[in-house]
């Protein structure tokens, strides 16, 4: 079963433009929510988590319980920006660890 | 700086030659996973180490061992490699499971030929 569906495998926007990142998932019970990034030629690191209810680098993320949602988002995108995003799920069994196929941001300037 | 380290950055292994992987962290904590990620694809969860207690993904294949002699080292041992097996392959270490931030290496680029 998906547990995470990122449904834009490609976005793009211009620079100064808003961004919005979906993430959607599917689980039965409480989870954690997370937003890992994947700047070029870097690992992946942790940008976001929702327990944390903190703006990293100007991004923000929300738990919509009700639709089952983790949006991403930022009102002013910079060109550093561009990057992997992926979201990922952690169910309330520390064995279960989901991660999303990922979108790749790109920032026109 | 404190760090997880994989090598070789990039293995090719020959199909059916069992190839090992290796991880480790200078992050003295207490998980450590390993995760494979296909082209296009998300990265998926094999197992994961909780101090010396392992766990296994339900759907990981049997070709896939694991091994964790120590809090700073993991292996990845792929007994018979397929051409399915091609990946990049991820550790990534936690100080607790699940909640925690999890710390990823650069990976390793699996090749089989």
């Amino acid at each position: 079963a998906q547990r995470v569906t990122q449904p834009e495998k490609l976005l793009s926007v211009f620079k100064g433009a808003p961004v919005e990142l979906k993430c959607n998932y599917s689980y039965s019970g409480s989870p954690e929510l997370f937003w890992y990034v994947q700047y070029s030629r870097q690992r992946l690191q942790l940008l976001l988590r929702h327990i944390s209810r903190e703006s990293i680098k100007g991004f923000t993320a929300d738990l919509n319980k009700g639709e089952t949602s983790f949006h991403l988002k930022k009102p002013f995108a910079q060109e550093e920006d561009s990057a992997m995003y992926y979201c990922a799920l952690s169910g309330s069994s520390r064995n279960q660890f989901y991660f999303g196929t990922g979108t790749s941001l790109t920032v026109i300037p | 700086d404190a760090m997880v380290i994989q090598n070789p950055r990039y293995q090719v292994t020959q199909f059916g030659k069992p190839v090992t992987l290796s991880c480790s962290q200078t992050l003295n904590h207490n998980v450590m996973y390993w995760y494979q990620q296909k082209s296009s694809q998300a990265p998926k969860l094999l197992f994961h180490y909780y101090d010396k207690d392992f766990n296994n993904e339900a759907d990981t294949p049997d070709n896939f061992q694991s091994r964790r002699p120590n809090t700073s080292f993991c292996f990845l041992d792929i007994r018979s490699p397929g051409l399915g097996d091609a990946a990049m392959y991820l550790c990534a270490t936690s100080s607790r499971a699940g909640q925690d931030e999890q710390y990823f290496g650069p990976g390793t680029r699996l090749t089989v030929t």
